[in-house]
């Protein structure tokens, strides 16, 4: 167990409300991500973190931000959420430790349901 | 960039049957690793197995066999004797040799699985 937490599980928001998800992690692992899930696209990298205060954007950052003041905690933010930020979201941390990163190279949380209305 | 594709959207087969799931990268990097992950009803995303590229021999787990075809670019995956809890999303990934620690992976858009009793 990679010991990831991610909250809330669900979340139903209306247009142009901003909107935090919480990803945290029991294990001190140094790279974080946020992925989101969308049907017939699998899932897609919005930023991801190698450190407390280092973050980069993925491949869909826009109208994402995030933040790192702790190693355990890597927090997305929507400023102003809109209806195609409706998603699965997906927190992962990876493992630095050679052995066990062969063997699973991402953890993925258990994923928050947004629904942006 | 890297890119994955997964053409089957959805697939069934008897249970105790085999079947393949088809995966299609494109990248200009000669060492990368392959996954295959698979998603059930709970959204929880594991992994089922990986390849490295500069390995020749297929991978296998149990039940799972990977057909790799470099030069053509494909990754396969192959269920043998397919079980009820077999059914699940199944996503093909790809992630960069380089950058160990930093597992950025790019996920294919994804075949629903379903076993049919």
């Amino acid at each position: 167990d990679a010991g990831i937490t991610q909250s809330p599980r669900h979340k139903v928001t209306e247009t142009g409300t901003p909107v935090t998800l919480r990803c945290h992690q029991t294990e001190n692992h140094r790279y974080m991500y946020w992925y989101r899930q969308d049907p017939g696209h699998g899932l897609r990298l919005i930023h991801y973190s190698y450190g407390v205060k280092d973050t980069d954007k993925g491949e869909v950052s826009d109208g994402y931000s995030v933040s790192r003041s702790k190693t355990e905690d890597f927090l997305l933010t929507l400023e102003s959420a809109t209806s195609s930020q409706t998603s699965v979201y997906f927190c992962a941390i990876s493992e630095e430790d050679r052995v066990r990163s062969y063997n699973s190279p991402l953890h993925f949380g258990n994923g928050t349901r947004l629904t942006v209305t | 960039a890297q890119t994955v594709t997964q053409s089957q959207p959805e697939m069934s087969v008897q249970e105790a049957e085999t079947v393949t799931l088809s995966c299609t990268y494109d990248t200009s990097e000669s060492d990368y690793y392959l996954f295959w992950y698979k998603q059930p009803p709970s959204r929880q995303m594991i992994l089922v197995i990986r390849q490295e590229a500069y390995k020749q021999q297929n991978a296998t787990e149990n039940r799972f066999s990977v057909n790799f075809q470099k030069a053509a670019k494909s990754f396969s995956l192959k269920i043998s004797d397919s079980q009820l809890g077999d059914a699940a999303m199944y996503f093909c990934a790809y992630r960069s040799f380089s950058n160990f620690g930093n597992e950025k992976l790019t996920f294919g858009t994804g075949t629903r699985l379903t076993i049919i009793p």
